[in-house]
C-alpha cells in the first residue's frame, strides 16, 4: 500500500516563508490536497489538486509538485497560520493522509 | 452554505457497534457529490473510514472493510456509519464530510463536520 510522509514539525518566524513536504511514490502521477487543522477544529482545505486554492483562502497559501513531493508553501506566514497541516491524495481505491506536519509560527 | 453535523452516542462498550449519522444541510446529498467519514484518534492523523453516493455505492477502507457499514438515507438528508466490534483504539474523532470528485481520478473534501468524540470503553 502506498504512504504519504510529512515532517512531524516545521518552524517558521513570523513574516517568512514555510514549505512543508509531503513525499509518496503515489505523488508523481496523482494529484494532492493540504488540510489545515488548527487545535479543536475540523480541518479546512487550503489547497487542492497540487495547486489550486478554494475560495477564501488567503493568496499566501500555496503548493507544488516536484516528482514524488508536494509542497506547501506559506508566504509571510502570520501567527494565526499556526497548525496542523495534512497532505492528502487518492490512488484509486483509497484515500491516503500524510502523518501531520505541526507548523509552528 | 453546505453544513454537515454529526450526533451519535458518545461512549461505546468494547465489542459493541458505533453508530453515527451526519446531517446535511444548504445541499442536496440527491444532487451528488460523495459523502465519507473520517477518524482522528487522540492525538494522532486523520484516518480515512469510507465513502458513499447517493445511489447507495460505498468505498471503505480496506483496513477497517470488514467492520463498516455507510449507508445513506436521501430522504432525510443524512448519512450513516456503523463500526462493529469496536476496540478502545476506534476511540476517536468521528468527522463527517463532503466528498469531492474532480478531474484526474481524484478526491477531497471541502466540506466538514465539527467532529464527534466517541470513546470505547466499558
Amino acid at each position: 500500500s502506498y504512504e504519504l510522509t510529512q515532517p512531524p514539525s516545521v518552524s517558521v518566524s513570523p513574516g517568512q516563508t514555510a514549505s512543508i513536504t509531503c513525499s509518496g511514490d503515489i505523488l508523481g502521477d496523482k494529484y494532492a490536497s493540504w488540510y489545515q487543522q488548527k487545535a479543536g477544529q475540523s480541518p479546512v482545505l487550503v489547497t487542492y489538486q497540487n495547486n489550486r486554492r478554494p475560495s477564501g483562502i488567503p493568496e499566501r497559501f500555496s503548493g507544488s509538485n516536484s516528482g514524488n513531493t508536494v509542497t506547501l508553501t506559506i508566504s509571510g506566514t502570520q501567527a494565526v497560520d499556526e497548525a496542523d497541516y495534512y497532505c492528502q491524495a487518492w490512488d484509486g481505491s483509497t484515500v491516503l493522509f500524510g502523518g501531520g506536519t505541526k507548523l509552528t509560527v | 452554505q453546505v453544513q454537515l453535523q454529526e450526533s451519535g452516542p458518545g461512549l461505546v462498550k468494547p465489542s459493541e457497534t458505533l453508530s453515527l449519522t451526519c446531517t446535511v444541510s444548504g445541499y442536496s446529498i440527491s444532487s451528488g457529490y460523495y459523502w465519507g467519514w473520517i477518524r482522528q484518534s487522540p492525538g494522532k492523523g486523520l484516518e480515512w473510514i469510507g465513502r458513499i453516493y447517493r445511489s447507495g455505492n460505498t468505498y471503505y477502507n480496506p483496513s477497517l472493510k470488514t467492520r463498516v457499514t455507510i449507508s445513506v438515507d436521501t430522504s432525510k438528508n443524512q448519512f450513516s456509519l456503523k463500526l462493529s466490534s469496536v476496540t478502545a483504539a476506534d476511540t476517536a474523532v468521528y468527522y463527517c464530510a463532503r466528498d469531492r470528485p474532480l478531474s484526474g481520478g481524484y478526491h477531497d473534501f471541502d466540506y466538514w463536520g465539527q467532529g464527534t468524540l466517541v470513546t470505547v470503553s466499558s
